[in-house]
Order: structure tokens, then sequence, then C-alpha cells
């Protein structure tokens, strides 16, 4: 009965591949975000998608793409992976009324060597 | 645009120590105020939160009060175990509800207790 589920936990590729982190929760959340944290545990938002409209989108390289299939998925696909992409992505959702509530995913540890 | 600003770490103290981690931050209009804890290799897990100024959020033993005067949030708990070994994040939401804004993090205060 996990809120809000990343897979996979741990990733390890090569730099220049593809690959995606995927993200589902069963909150019935509106909003759905992604998070990075570096090497020195700082976060900052990726991406907010809300009704499947996308919200924020921070100055991060076009290389990252979210795709949300529906409300409660929230995938983040990055093509030409590089080094410094290594870091753990939080996934994360909100409900869009009054009561400010996010909840966070366990994480997903990506390395690129 | 809207910042966190909190105490660099590591912050180390003794078992049953009194804890303190200051947060001041600055945004527009009346944000939400939250602490949020990770412990290692664990994701983030909300710690407390408060919506409106004077709200005290309350949990675990950990306190923290929102003073719109002074733009504080600072986190309190009278006595500390080595289980509250953490890092410790303070952050707003730019709305009063959940929002597309997201949340605005601090930079985390590595907290280590010692036994």
């Amino acid at each position: 009965d996990t809120a809000v589920s990343q897979t996979p936990k741990y990733l390890v590729t090569q730099m220049g591949n593809d690959k995606s982190i995927k993200c589902e929760q069963n909150l019935g959340h509106d909003t759905m975000y992604w998070y990075k944290q570096d090497s020195k545990k700082f976060l900052k938002i990726m991406f907010s998608y809300n009704n499947k409209e996308l919200i924020i989108n921070e100055t991060v390289p076009n290389r990252f793409s979210p795709k949300s299939p529906d409300k409660a998925h929230l995938n983040l696909h990055i093509n030409s992976l590089e080094l410094g992409d290594s870091a753990v992505y939080f996934c994360a959702s909100s409900p869009a009324s009054s009561a400010p509530g996010y909840t966070f995913g366990s994480g997903t540890r990506l390395t690129v060597v | 645009g809207d910042s966190v600003t909190q105490m660099e770490g590591p912050v180390t103290l003794s078992e049953e120590a009194f804890l303190t981690i200051n947060c001041t931050y600055t945004a527009t209009g009346y944000p939400s105020l939250f602490w949020y804890v990770q412990y290692p290799g664990e994701g983030l897990q909300l710690l407390l939160k408060a919506t409106k100024a004077d709200d005290k959020g309350s949990n675990k033993g950990f306190e923290a009060t929102y003073r719109k005067e002074t733009t504080s949030f600072h986190l309190e708990k009278g006595s500390v175990q080595v289980s509250d070994s953490a890092v410790y994040f303070c952050a707003l939401s730019g709305h009063s509800g959940g929002g597309a804004d997201g949340l605005t993090f601090g930079k985390g205060t590595h907290l280590i207790i010692q036994p």
C-alpha cells in the first residue's frame, strides 16, 4: 500500500545512454513532481504536472522529459546521460486542495559511469 | 523568488541534549512551512508543518513555530536520541494549498547524535 512508489531504486548506466525512472501514486493527488538531490544533499524541483499539464520546468536540460500517461503516473525520461546527472531523484505528489501535503517516494539513485 | 536558509551542519550533540536548528525564509504572500527528515539511505518524510502565522507544528517530540515577524521556523526538541540522527530540511510552499509550485528547500542540516 505504498503511497508514492518509484522504480528502480538504483540505476547504474553508462554515459550517453537513455533511461527512464517510473513513479506511481495511489493517493488520488492531482499534482506530481520530480526533484533532484545532488551529492551535497541539496534538493531542487525539476518538474511538476497537474492534470497532465506541465506547470513548472525549472532550468533543466531538455534531455530530461517528464511523461504522464495518467494522473497517477509521472515518469522521468533522460536522454544522452552525462556524468553530472548522477544524483538521487525523488518523485512526489500533492493534492490541489487547500490542505498542503507533499508525499515523497523513496528515491532513485542514478549513477552515470 | 522564494528561498529558505537553514544552519549549516553537521550539528553534533550528545544524547538528551536540547536541539535547535534555525530556519529562515523569504517568500511573497503567506507560504506554508515544513520540516522534512531524511534518515540515512532513505527518502524524505514529513516531520511537521505549519500553514499560518503563529501555528505550531509538532511531531515525535519536535516542534516549530511559524513566526511571520521574524520569517522563521526553527526546529526544536527538548531531548534528542541517537535515533534522531538524520538530515533535516526546512521547506516552504508558496501557496497555502498543495499548489503546483512545489517545495523550496533549504540546504539541509546533518544532525549527529552521540550516545
